[in-house]
């Protein structure tokens, strides 16, 4: 299996603009999350998935993130608008079962 | 109190040294340990999974558990530059999905 994809691998682009990061992952796992990686908080979860369905978002910092997985196979991560303080290594990660978490190479968002 | 505790290092050892990598936790209902190693630039990747308290050996590692003193630690015996990564420790409860990491400690192994 080729594990987690996520496209963009780098995106660089200017506040205000919109993102979208994308996430397929490994065939088979029922579970997918979205991770957000900085050196002043670490690896914060933002929000997971179970069979399609968003379980917990609590972790989205605020309206202007959004996910999706319209089917078993791709999700996507929005920022609308995007702002420098989004700038971070996104990770997107799938499993099979809860407890052990398979991640994605992540997508580095530099926003200026 | 920050749920996950993580030594924030860095590290740097010889090659060939035991290292120690240690973290401690406040919630008691985490029942599932972990211990991840991300190389630079690359994601997380899995390296031992543990229930409850007690020993678990794979190769060179040891990851043990004691939740008595909500403390767990991950062991690297012999230690070598391939193993020069930053290491997460995380954990989760079982009620849900959601994963707790620690903000991991990087370690380099000089030759």
């Amino acid at each position: 299996d080729a594990g987690v994809i996520q496209s963009p691998r780098h995106e660089v682009t200017e506040m205000g603009q919109e993102v979208t990061l994308r996430c397929k992952p490994i065939s088979g796992h029922d579970y997918l999350f979205w991770y957000r990686q900085t050196m002043m908080r670490g690896l914060e979860l933002l929000i997971y998935f179970n069979n399609n369905v968003p379980i917990d978002d609590s972790g989205m910092p605020e309206d202007r993130f959004s996910a999706k997985m319209p089917n078993a196979s791709f999700s996507t991560l929005k920022i609308q608008p995007s702002e420098p303080r989004d700038s971070a290594v996104y990770f997107c990660a799938s499993s099979p079962v809860e407890e052990t978490q398979y991640f994605g190479p992540g997508t580095r968002l530099l926003v200026l | 109190q920050k749920e996950v505790e993580q030594d924030p290092g860095p590290l740097s050892v010889p090659e060939g040294a035991i290292v120690s990598l240690n973290c401690t936790y406040s919630n008691s209902a985490f029942q599932y340990f972990m211990w991840y190693r991300q190389y630079s630039r690359k994601g997380p990747e899995l390296l031992m999974y543990t229930y409850s308290s007690g020993n678990k050996e794979d190769g060179r590692f040891t990851a043990q558990v004691d939740k008595s003193s909500k403390y767990i630690s991950l062991f690297i015996r012999d230690s070598q530059p391939s193993d020069s990564a930053t290491y997460l420790c995380a954990m989760i409860t079982g009620a849900n999905s959601k994963l707790t990491f620690g903000k991991g400690i990087t370690l380099s192994v000089r030759p």
